[in-house]
C-alpha cells in the first residue's frame, strides 16, 4: 500500500526566495508522480506530472524531480511570489491508467510580500 | 483548456437524505474517479471507474455509495443515506491512461 508523506507541513518564506517542497513515497513501483496546487476551498490544479521513466519536469518557475530508488520527489519553486501562496500536494500513481493516486498531506506555503 | 466540471458546487442536506453529485469528465478521457477531502484532512480515494464498471474502490466506498455513468458525458456519485461524517469536499477526476489526472473544482457537501 502506497504511503505518501510531505514535509514540511507549512512553510513561510519572503518573496523572491527559491524554495523546495519535499514528497516521500513508500512504494518505488510508482507509475507517475503528480504535483498539485490547492487554494483554500478550491479544487486541485495539476502543476506537473513526472512519469516513472523520467527524472524531472519543468514548467516556468517550477521544477519537479523524481528519484524512485530513494522514494522521493521534490518541487522547486524559483523566485517565489505572493501568488504562489497555496497548499501543494503530491500524489503517487499506481500502475495502469485506472489505478488510483495516493495523496500526501500537503505543504501549506505562504509567500510574504 | 478542457476541464472537469462538477455540480452542485455546494449542497446542504439533512442526515439520512440521498445526495447525487454530478460530474462531466473531459470528453476523450476513459478513466474516472471520485475522491473526497474532509476539512483539514488528506484527499482520499473513493472509487475508480473504467469501461462502465468500478475498477477499484476504497474501504470508504461502502454500500451507501454508488457511481453511474448514465450517458456518454455524465458521471455521478450517489450517497443513499447521508451521515454527518459524509460532510466533505467531493472531487471528480478523469484521465487518459497513465497521464495527468484532471480534477474538478469539487462539490462541498454539508450534512446537518
Amino acid at each position: 500500500k502506497q504511503e505518501v508523506t510531505q514535509i514540511p507541513a507549512a512553510l513561510s518564506v519572503p518573496e523572491g526566495e527559491n524554495l523546495v517542497l519535499n514528497c516521500s513515497f513508500t512504494d518505488s513501483a510508482i507509475y507517475n508522480l503528480q504535483w498539485f496546487r490547492q487554494d483554500p476551498g478550491k479544487g486541485l490544479t495539476s502543476l506537473l506530472l513526472i512519469q516513472s521513466s523520467q527524472r524531472e519536469q519543468t514548467s516556468g518557475r517550477l521544477n519537479a524531480s523524481l528519484d524512485k530508488s530513494s522514494g522521493r520527489s521534490t518541487l522547486y519553486i524559483a523566485a517565489s511570489q505572493p501568488g504562489d501562496s497555496a497548499t501543494y500536494l503530491c500524489a503517487g500513481g499506481g500502475s495502469g491508467g485506472y489505478q488510483k493516486v495516493t495523496f500526501g498531506t500537503g505543504t501549506k506555503l505562504q509567500v510574504i510580500p | 483548456e478542457p476541464e472537469v466540471t462538477q455540480t452542485p458546487s455546494h449542497q446542504v442536506t439533512q442526515m439520512g437524505q440521498e445526495v447525487i453529485l454530478r460530474c462531466v469528465p473531459i470528453s476523450n478521457h476513459l478513466y474516472f474517479y471520485w475522491y473526497r477531502q474532509i476539512l483539514g484532512q488528506k484527499v482520499e480515494f473513493l472509487v475508480s471507474f473504467y469501461n462502465n464498471e468500478i475498477s477499484e474502490k476504497s474501504e470508504i466506498f461502502d454500500d451507501q455509495f454508488s457511481v453511474e455513468r448514465p450517458d456518454g458525458s455524465n458521471f455521478t456519485l450517489k450517497i443513499r443515506s447521508t451521515k454527518l461524517e459524509d460532510s466533505a469536499m467531493y472531487f471528480c477526476a478523469s484521465t487518459e491512461s497513465g497521464n495527468t489526472i484532471y480534477f474538478g473544482e469539487g462539490s462541498w457537501l454539508t450534512v446537518v
